[in-house]
C-alpha cells in the first residue's frame, strides 16, 4: 500500500544551523505533498504544500519541492530558530478517499540557543 | 475564523464513566475526521465525516461512538473506555478531497 518514510529523529540544532529532514514517498499515483509541524502541547498546523511535481511549498522560512523523478518532499530552513523546535510530519495524500493522507513518524527538532 | 474548537481540553474518566468529547469549526468545511494520537507517534485516523455522513471507521471499537449533528459539530462518545485509550484525540476539519486538514488543540484523555 501507499505508504512515507520519514527521517528518524530526535534532531538537536544550534540555532542559525541549517535543517534538513528527509522525505519520500510511495510513488502510486499522483499525490499532493505536505508538511504538518505540531508544536509542544499543540495540535497538528499545516507547514507547507506542494501538489504537482516541481511546485515549491514554503512558509515560515521552510521550503520543500515536490520531486517526482526521487519521490521526494525534503524540508529544508536555512536558519532554525529556538521557536522551530517541535515534530514534523511529512504527509502524502493519495486522493479520492478523505482517509488517503498518510502521516510519516514524524521527526522531533529541537534546536539549542 | 480559520479555528477548529476541541472540549474539553483535558478529561478524566473512569472506565466506567461516559463522557463526549466535543468539536466545532466554521470554516464551512464538509469533512470532519476524528483522529487518536498516542505519545510520540503520528495521529491515527479513527473516523471520517462528509456532508454529515459517515464515511470512514477504521476499524474502531464501539466504545467509541462519533456524532454529527450538523455541519459545524462533531462528537465523540465514550463509554466503558481502557486505559490504553488513554491519549490525545484530535479533531481536524478539510475541505473535500484534500489533504489540507485544519486541526484542533486537541483533547487529552486519561483513562483511570
Amino acid at each position: 500500500g501507499d505508504s512515507v518514510t520519514q527521517m528518524e529523529g530526535p534532531v538537536t540544532l544550534s540555532e542559525e544551523a541549517f535543517l534538513t529532514i528527509n522525505c519520500t514517498y510511495t510513488a502510486t499515483g499522483y499525490p499532493s505533498l505536505f508538511w504538518y509541524v505540531q508544536y509542544p502541547g499543540e495540535g497538528l498546523q499545516l507547514l507547507l504544500k506542494a501538489t504537482k511535481a516541481d511546485d515549491k511549498g514554503s512558509n515560515k522560512g521552510f521550503e520543500a519541492t515536490y520531486r517526482k523523478e526521487t519521490t521526494s518532499f525534503h524540508l529544508e530552513k536555512g536558519s532554525v530558530q529556538v521557536s522551530d523546535s517541535a515534530v514534523y510530519f511529512c504527509a502524502p495524500h493519495y486522493g479520492g478517499s478523505q482517509g488517503n493522507l498518510i502521516f510519516g513518524k514524524g521527526t522531533k527538532l529541537s534546536v539549542k540557543p | 475564523d480559520t479555528e477548529v474548537t476541541q472540549t474539553p481540553k483535558h478529561l478524566v474518566m473512569g472506565m466506567t464513566n461516559k463522557k463526549s468529547l466535543k468539536c466545532e469549526q466554521h470554516m464551512g468545511h464538509r469533512a470532519m475526521y476524528w483522529y487518536k494520537q498516542k505519545a510520540k507517534k503520528p495521529p491515527e485516523l479513527m473516523f471520517v465525516y462528509s456532508y454529515e455522513k459517515l464515511s470512514i471507521n477504521e476499524s474502531v471499537p464501539s466504545r467509541f461512538s462519533p456524532e454529527c449533528p450538523n455541519s459545524s459539530l462533531l462528537n465523540l462518545h465514550l463509554h466503558a473506555l481502557q486505559p490504553e485509550d488513554s491519549a490525545l484525540y484530535l479533531c481536524a476539519s478539510s475541505p473535500l478531497e484534500t489533504g489540507e486538514l485544519f486541526f484542533g488543540e486537541g483533547s487529552r484523555l486519561t483513562v483511570l
